[in-house]
């Protein structure tokens, strides 16, 4: 079936610095990619995402691009702020039906001031 | 407009005794899904309901949870008995067409001692 694996945390880094976390997936036909975002005492977030191959998705000074030849969507961004530290989860919506959305574990990031 | 909400934000209770969540999206969305982050593991998805009808119940664990939409409104979900392993964060997420973006709420976590 579907999955999606995530680069494990938890990723700290100091501000300014730059931010690459990796997520690669498994499917079958052509699923859209996605980045959510849980701030602390917060619900999931959409934060990016991607419906074919090639599309850039962007939003806050993230990025990630949709990969069909590596089968990756890694979120990056150039200079992290303290007020990114968040818990990040790739995830993808099949081709099926109902467009449940299958989760990677989730990478916990810290930036410190 | 207010966003999906789920009540209550945090449940304790003992092996054995019932549970019920519920959940409030967001006014006119159709579509409505219950997720499920277990300490350590991957958000799953547990069902999907368009209006009043479950359109998928794949992610359910078993017969000891129960989901409903009565009227197309509101969900709720439960869990008769509960069990330890049933401890976890659920999270649920509408949307107004199925390929459009899920809006989440802040989650349920739920403690079974």
């Amino acid at each position: 079936g579907d999955s999606v694996t995530q680069m494990e945390g938890p990723v700290t880094l100091s501000e300014e610095a730059f931010l690459t976390i990796n997520c690669t997936y498994t499917a079958t036909g052509y699923p859209s990619l996605f980045w959510y975002v849980q701030y602390p005492g917060e619900g999931l977030q959409l934060l990016l995402k991607a419906t074919k191959a090639d599309d850039k998705g962007s939003n806050k000074g993230f990025e990630a691009t949709y990969r069909k030849e590596t089968t990756s969507f890694h979120l990056e961004k150039g200079s992290v702020q303290v007020s990114d530290s968040a818990v990040y989860f790739c995830a993808l919506a099949g081709a099926g039906n109902n467009r449940k959305l299958i989760w990677g574990l989730g990478t916990s990031l810290a930036v410190n001031p | 407009e207010a966003g999906v909400t789920q009540f209550p934000s945090h449940s304790v209770i003992e092996k054995g005794q019932t549970v019920t969540l519920r959940c409030d999206p967001i006014s006119g969305h159709d579509n409505l899904y219950w997720y499920r982050r277990v300490m350590g593991k991957e958000i799953k998805f547990l069902l999907h309901f368009v209006k009043e009808s479950k359109q998928d119940e794949s992610g359910m664990p078993n017969n000891r949870f129960l989901a409903e939409r009565t009227g197309g409104t509101y969900s709720t979900l439960k869990v008769q008995p509960a069990e330890l392993e049933d401890s976890g964060v659920y999270f649920c997420a509408s949307s107004q067409e199925r390929m459009h973006e899920q809006f989440f709420g802040p989650g349920t976590r739920l403690t079974v001692l």
